[in-house]
């Protein structure tokens, strides 16, 4: 069972919300672990969305606008991406990463497709 | 502003070697770890590498250690990955980001480069 699991695909409609999610592997506990989240729009390098443990263990990307933000939640022992106010730029690979036993792991990736 | 710029992707024979190069600028370099994560062609993202910024530190992906070694030239501002037997699932383009150790403290994997092309095929 990899460690970080992410659905393959998700669709969601210009100008709504989309929630993206990054299931840890059972038998280990979200709320121990910072998660990373990345976009990718094709031929691009990843970009530095944010990172987030706790509220009060967070940091947004530089130029990031926050109507991207990370939350977990820990009765799906996952991490989530909630992105408000689609927009057709949007439209993108998105990535979650965490460090465990000394590496770092990706999910993934869930391409978000804006209707 | 700080960038990246990666060199040394070529096509190259099963069982070969290569070795990347990842020039940075617009930081202070021995202050930071650097990363190599690399994304085969249509595929997800996949750390390769980390080391601390001293040099003292390294770690790898499962997969990949005994074949790949990183370095790092902290008077030229590089970071280097040695990459040798070289098999055709290695074919990604590789990029290098900045940080990767010690990120409670520090901003990781905030400014990354472009990437360099690795073939693998005969």
């Amino acid at each position: 069972q990899a460690v970080l699991t992410q659905p393959s695909s998700l669709s969601a409609s210009l100008g709504a919300s989309a929630s993206l999610t990054c299931t840890l592997r059972s038998g280990i506990n979200v709320g121990t672990y910072r998660i990373y989240w990345f976009q990718q729009r094709p031929g691009s390098p990843p970009q530095f969305l944010l990172r987030y443990k706790s509220d009060s263990d967070k940091q947004q990307g530089s130029g990031v606008p926050s109507r991207f933000s990370g939350s977990k939640d820990a009765s799906a022992n996952a991490g989530i991406l909630l992105i408000s106010g689609l927009q057709s730029e949007d439209e993108a690979d998105y990535y979650c990463m965490t460090w465990d036993s000394s590496a770092w792991v990706f999910g993934g990736g869930t391409k978000l497709t804006v209707l | 502003e700080v960038q990246l710029l990666e060199s040394g992707g070529d096509l190259v024979q099963p069982g070969g070697s290569l070795r990347l190069s990842c020039a940075a600028s617009g930081f202070t370099f021995s202050s930071y770890a650097m990363t190599w994560v690399r994304q085969a062609p249509g595929k997800g993202l996949e750390w390769v590498s980390s080391i601390s910024g001293s040099g003292g530190s390294t770690y790898y992906a499962a997969s990949m250690k005994g074949r790949f070694a990183i370095s790092r030239d902290n008077s030229k501002n590089t970071v280097y990955l040695q990459m040798n037997s070289l098999r055709a699932e290695d074919t990604a383009l590789y990029y290098c980001a900045k940080g990767g150790l010690g990120c409670s403290s520090i901003t990781c994997f905030e400014c990354w480069g472009q990437g360099t092309l690795v073939t693998v095929s005969s």
